[in-house]
C-alpha cells in the first residue's frame, strides 16, 4: 500500500509557542490531503482538507487562524498550530488519498502544550 | 453531512473466539473503510470496501451498500486483535471526505 510518513511523533512546547507537523505522501502524489483531530479514547475528527496549491478547507468549529495548513506540492502538507495552548494538545494525524479513493494514514504526531 | 455509527462500543472476547463488528452510516457512500488503531495510534488500513465482500487471513468484510451498513468479522481472535477498530465513510459528494464512527474497543484474552 502507499506510504504516508508524518513528523515529528511527538512534541513537546510551551504555551504561546508555535508547532509545525509536516505530512509526506513517500510513493505517491497527493492533490489533497486530510488531517485529522483526536483525543483520548475517542473517534477521529476530520479538521481540514488540504489542497495543492489553494487554499485549504476547513470543517466548522475548526479555528482557521489557529490552525494553518499549506500544501505546497504534491507531496508535501504542514499542519502549524500557532499560540499553541494546553487545550491545543492532542494526538494529529494526517491522511493522503492513493488512487480510486483509499486513504493512508501517517503515524500520527502527538502534541502536549506546557 | 454523513453520519457514521458502529456498534459495540466495547466488546471483550476469549482466544479463538469469533466477533462481528458493525457499522452503519446515514447516507450513500463512495468509499468506505475499515482500520485497526494499534496502541501508539498507527492506523493499520484493513479493507477498503464501498460494497461487496472481501477477505484477508482472519479477517472478512461486507459491504451492503443499499441497506447503508457494513460487517467486519474477525475469526478465530488472537490477544493481538486488540485495539480499535474504526469504520469510516465518504460520502457522494465527491470531496473524499471520511467520516470516522465512534470506534469498537476490541480486547482479547489469552
Amino acid at each position: 500500500g502507499a506510504v504516508v510518513s508524518q513528523h515529528p511523533s511527538r512534541v513537546i512546547c510551551k504555551s504561546g509557542t508555535s508547532v509545525k507537523i509536516e505530512c509526506r505522501s513517500l510513493d505517491f502524489q497527493a492533490t489533497t490531503m486530510f488531517w485529522y483531530r483526536q483525543f483520548p479514547k475517542k473517534s477521529l475528527m476530520l479538521m481540514a482538507t488540504s489542497n495543492e496549491g489553494s487554499k485549504a478547507t476547513y470543517e466548522q468549529g475548526v479555528e482557521k487562524d489557529k490552525f494553518l495548513i499549506n500544501h505546497a506540492s504534491l507531496t508535501l502538507s504542514t499542519l502549524t498550530v500557532t499560540s499553541a495552548h494546553p487545550e491545543d494538545s492532542s494526538f494529529y494525524i494526517c491522511s493522503a488519498r492513493a488512487g480510486a479513493g483509499e486513504l493512508f494514514f501517517g503515524e500520527g504526531s502527538r502534541l502536549t502544550v506546557l | 453531512g454523513i453520519q457514521v455509527e458502529q456498534s459495540p462500543p466495547d466488546l471483550i472476547l476469549q482466544e479463538g473466539a469469533n466477533s462481528t463488528l458493525r457499522c452503519n452510516f446515514s447516507d450513500s457512500v463512495n468509499n468506505l473503510q475499515w482500520f485497526h488503531q494499534n496502541p501508539w495510534g498507527q492506523l493499520i488500513n484493513l479493507f477498503y470496501i464501498p460494497s461487496g465482500t472481501k477477505q484477508n487471513g482472519r479477517l472478512s468484510a461486507t459491504t451492503v451498500a443499499t441497506e447503508r451498513y457494513s460487517l467486519l468479522y474477525i475469526s478465530s481472535s488472537q490477544t493481538t486483535d486488540s485495539g480499535v477498530y474504526f469504520c469510516a465513510a465518504s460520502d457522494t459528494s465527491g470531496t473524499y471526505k471520511y467520516i470516522f464512527g465512534t470506534g469498537t474497543r476490541l480486547k482479547v484474552l489469552a
